[in-house]
């Protein structure tokens, strides 16, 4: 089955720097990548998602790249805020409405 | 409803007694997902139900867990004798067709299950 690693697990930045979330996934029928952020105490909220057609999307401060050669996509937020601290989680699936699976999330705390 | 709703939100109950928690989808959403969030991990799937097809059952932990979906809508997880063990948060996600889905899941806010 697929397996998804996600890193780092937690990640400290400063107000107005950028963040970055790697994962990698196993399975290269995979074609779908969800990010999720999950807010304290709140179930998790899809925020971007790529498909295996396209290397890169973006939305606003947030951008997922994809590289299905080597089975790696990634998160980027740029000019961080504090309201972007939550967990973060990547997902790959073999189609938008089929079993997720997710990485172990990454916390990300951002500091004023 | 405008999202998926979970009840109830927190439940605490002894060791070794039943524990029913339930779902309810988006409206028109034929797949249904339950998931669990153990203090600080990450999501492990538990079962998937798509249509009228045999739910996915293979990450059930134990035969202590069930699920059921009546009518393609609501949904129930059942954990029988429960242990401290399953204390965990329990999230629930629908999405529209498999394979067709636009926008993937929505998932509701989880219900917190302590067993003492």
């Amino acid at each position: 089955g697929e397996n998804v690693e996600q890193h780092p697990s937690t990640l400290s930045v400063q107000e107005g720097d950028s963040a970055v979330i790697k994962c990698t996934y196993s399975d290269s029928a995979s074609n779908y990548f969800p990010w999720y952020k999950q807010e304290l105490g709140k179930g998790p909220q899809l925020i971007i998602d790529i498909r295996s057609n396209v290397g890169e999307k973006k939305d606003q401060r947030i951008a997922v790249t994809l590289n299905k050669t080597a089975k790696h996509f990634s998160l980027h937020i740029t000019e961080t805020q504090p309201e972007d601290s939550a967990v973060y989680f990547c997902a790959a699936s073999t189609a938008a409405g089929n079993k997720l699976t997710f990485g172990g999330g990454t916390r990300v705390l951002v500091k004023p | 409803g405008a999202g998926v709703s979970q009840s109830p939100s927190n439940k605490v109950t002894e060791k070794g007694k039943d524990v029913e928690l339930r779902c309810d989808p988006i409206s028109g959403h034929t797949a249904l997902y339950w998931y669990r969030q153990s203090l600080g991990q990450g999501l492990e799937f538990l079962i998937y139900f798509q249509g009228n097809s045999a739910p996915d059952k293979s990450g059930l932990p134990s035969d202590r867990f069930s699920a059921e979906r009546t009518g393609g809508s609501v949904s129930t997880l059942t954990i029988q004798r429960t242990q401290q063990e399953d204390s965990a948060v329990y999230l629930c996600a629908s999405s529209p067709s498999g394979g067709r889905a636009r926008r993937g899941y929505t998932f509701g806010s989880g219900t917190r299950l302590t067993v003492v």
